[in-house]
């Protein structure tokens, strides 16, 4: 069975702080996807970053970056010199190669708040 | 220009009636979803149409029936609504069909928040 677990329900960080938002997955797939979204406050969900299970190459992106580690089954993600802009509910999903179509497991969320 | 619309932004009504939910996507996608969000933010998917076709139902009560008169858009019907149904809901579309090589990123609507008194 596929699954995410976002164990952190809620972070509160000052501005500038550095923050990770941990995300575990269980898959018996070799090939599968890993993506971050976030919702912010208007409530919209925006695509952050897609990760296939062959690219184990951290990605940054600006102040982002991803820490993708298969041996264990972690997806964490990092945001350096955290701004108030950053404030959202966070997203951690998984989809399989061989669904008919992209659906996607998601993680309850982390909620961050980043205060001035 | 808004990629996935969705109407309305808000809906309030009572146990019992029957609503829709619009969803327009002008990205020329293949597939397109349902999503629900509950209140404790846990998104869970509903439906995914390609091509006009149904691919994934997932255990939704039969209350719930989407329909998707051409590939750019899905509607959510729900008959007798429910105080349990009340949620935000997100359509969504992508271009890949999950054939190999082809997962694409999801784009969302901006979600409708059901209200059921």
């Amino acid at each position: 069975a596929q699954k995410v677990t976002q164990a952190q329900t809620e972070i509160s960080v000052v501005e500038k702080e550095d923050v990770t938002l941990d995300c575990v997955y269980e898959t018996r797939d070799t090939t599968y996807y890993l993506f971050w979204y976030k919702q912010p406050p208007s409530g919209e969900l925006v695509f952050l970053i897609r990760r296939n299970s062959f690219d184990e190459q951290n990605e940054i992106s600006g102040r982002y970056s991803w820490n993708f580690q298969k041996s264990t089954s972690s997806f964490n993600f990092t945001i350096t010199a955290s701004q108030v802009v950053d404030s959202a509910v966070y997203f951690c999903a998984l989809t399989r190669e061989e669904w008919t179509s992209d659906k996607l497991i998601f993680g309850t969320g982390t909620r961050l708040q980043v205060f001035p | 220009d808004t990629a996935v619309s969705q109407t309305p932004k808000y809906l309030v009504t009572q146990m019992g009636n029957d609503k829709s939910i619009k969803c327009e996507q002008n990205l020329g996608h293949d597939t397109m979803y349902w999503y629900k969000q509950d209140s404790k933010k846990f998104l869970k998917i509903m439906f995914s149409y390609n091509n006009k076709e149904l691919i994934i139902n997932e255990t939704v009560p039969n209350r719930f029936s989407p329909k998707s008169p051409d590939k750019a858009h899905l509607n959510l019907h729900i008959n007798s609504l429910e105080l349990g149904d009340s949620a935000v809901y997100f359509c969504a579309s992508s271009q890949g069909s999950g054939t190999s090589g082809s997962l694409d990123e999801q784009f969302f609507g901006p979600g409708t928040r059901l209200t059921v008194l």
